[in-house]
């Protein structure tokens, strides 16, 4: 059973460029959740999807966006890119439901620097 | 707003000790995940648990929660080396997949 992958794994940018980060969960996965984890703040959500419906965003400036597909996949779009945007944006998938279903499985992460 | 304070944040041990990491949070919530991460690699999933008293056990690792003391542990028995790496709990804000996370455990295992 393939895991969740996240496209591309390392990226560099500039300054006030724009980046799109890319997911596709575990098949069958409804729900695409996207975190950054930086040294200083730790984990910290940006949103989550459930059937092309964002429900949940985290307290990020309106630069960071994302959308999801008919088929689940998501994408993560950082515009005017600054040098804290720095990161390692992970995304996790869950069936979104009841039970064993609540467990969330992280891809491996892109790892994008701005310089 | 929900907090996740997760001690200790830094912990060294020895082989063959054990060892308990502690997860509070402020608000209830009824899912509480544990992961553990490798330096430059992504979250592992651990442990889910949903309800109060739950417990889980896999290995050396056993984690429980108590939603009442707003508090979750992982014991780790008879620590070895390979059980090195950082640990976080996440609450789960609202049962939406907003995890709120600790600061993680970075735990050391000396051989």
């Amino acid at each position: 059973k393939a895991g969740v992958t996240q496209t591309p794994r390392y990226l560099i940018k500039t300054r006030g460029q724009q980046v799109t980060l890319s997911c596709s969960p575990i098949s069958g996965h409804r729900s695409v959740s996207w975190y950054q984890q930086t040294p200083g703040q730790g984990l910290q959500f940006l949103f989550e999807y459930f059937s092309e419906t964002q429900r949940n965003k985290g307290n990020f400036p309106g630069r960071f966006s994302g959308r999801q597909f008919s088929n689940s996949r998501s994408e993560m779009n950082v515009s005017t890119l600054e040098l804290g945007d720095s990161a390692l944006y992970l995304c996790a998938s869950s069936l979104a439901a009841g039970g064993a279903g609540t467990e969330a499985f992280f891809g491996q992460g892109t790892r994008l620097t701005v310089v | 707003e929900l907090k996740v304070e997760q001690n200790p944040l830094f912990l060294s041990m020895q082989e063959g000790k054990n060892y308990t990491i502690y997860c509070n949070y402020s608000t209830t919530s009824d899912r509480l995940y544990w992961y553990r991460q490798d330096p430059g690699k992504s979250l592992e999933s651990l442990f889910v648990l949903l309800s109060n008293g739950a417990v889980k056990q896999e290995g050396r690792l056993m984690a429980s929660l108590d939603t009442k003391a707003r508090l979750s542990t992982l014991h780790i028995t008879a620590a070895v080396h390979d059980l090195s790496a950082t640990y976080f709990c996440a609450v789960d804000k609202d049962s939406n997949y907003q995890l709120i996370w600790g600061a993680g455990t970075k735990l050391i295992i000396k051989p």
